[in-house]
């Protein structure tokens, strides 16, 4: 069955340090998403994005964060300055379009650590 | 924020039938219900999703009420690996925009033994 696959699972990095999760969504869908969960709450909705644009973005979802398709492939998810409160588990997900009719497959997540 | 309102927990012996309830009694008649599950700290999983019919697949049946006001979610034979948090989400079905999923709290279903 195909997977959204992510790197790394586990990233530990020093508070203000820049980190990039990386992310391969399956390989004919063509929506993208991240969403994060802090330990012990729900799961949130950071950002969506298609055909090379941001779709939608979530308050969380500020000048810190950025998203980029950088090949055919590859979806990554880049925090430039990282915070402490930026630890927590970082899901990829992506649909093979848009609608009702079509569910998301997520990734295992990278779980990341600021120090 | 969630449409939907769940039990915070539930318990179900191994080998029964899990029913876990969902009420969205402001669901729009172009919005889905989807059920996802995330086993610890796993991504969550995608079970089933309906609009108006009752659909089932290999993992589960979700019975949708004439009204569309509420589901239920049923997993026929309970097994210890399906201890889980269960999340019932409404999302529109079509549209300009790209409505994302949206997870509230969902139910913890504990199979016991």
């Amino acid at each position: 069955e195909p997977e959204v696959t992510q790197t790394p699972s586990h990233q530990v990095t020093q508070m203000g340090q820049e980190v990039i999760l990386r992310c391969v969504p399956i390989s004919n869908h063509l929506y993208f998403y991240w969403y994060r969960q802090i330990l012990g709450q729900k799961v949130e909705f950071l950002v969506s994005f298609y055909n090379n644009e941001i779709s939608e973005k979530s308050e969380i979802f500020d000048d810190q964060f950025s998203v980029e398709r950088p090949d055919g492939s590859n979806f990554t998810l880049k925090i430039r300055s990282t915070k402490l409160e930026d630890s927590a588990m970082y899901f990829c997900a992506s649909s093979e379009r848009f609608g009702g009719g079509y569910g998301y497959t997520f990734g295992s997540g990278t779980r990341l650590t600021v120090v | 924020d969630a449409k939907t309102t769940q039990p915070p927990s539930m318990d179900c012996a191994e080998g029964r039938a899990a029913n876990l309830p969902c009420n969205h009694s402001t669901i729009s008649g172009n919005e889905y219900v989807y059920w996802y599950r995330q086993i610890h700290s796993q991504g969550p999983q995608y079970i089933i999703h309906g609009l108006k019919n009752n659909e089932t697949n290999e993992m589960a049946s979700l019975i949708i009420t004439e009204d569309r006001k509420s589901s239920t979610l049923i997993l026929p034979h309970a097994t210890l690996r399906d201890t889980a948090v269960y999340y019932c989400i409404v999302r529109v079905a079509t549209g300009s925009g790209n409505t994302p999923l949206v997870f509230g709290k969902g139910t913890r279903l504990s199979v016991i033994a």
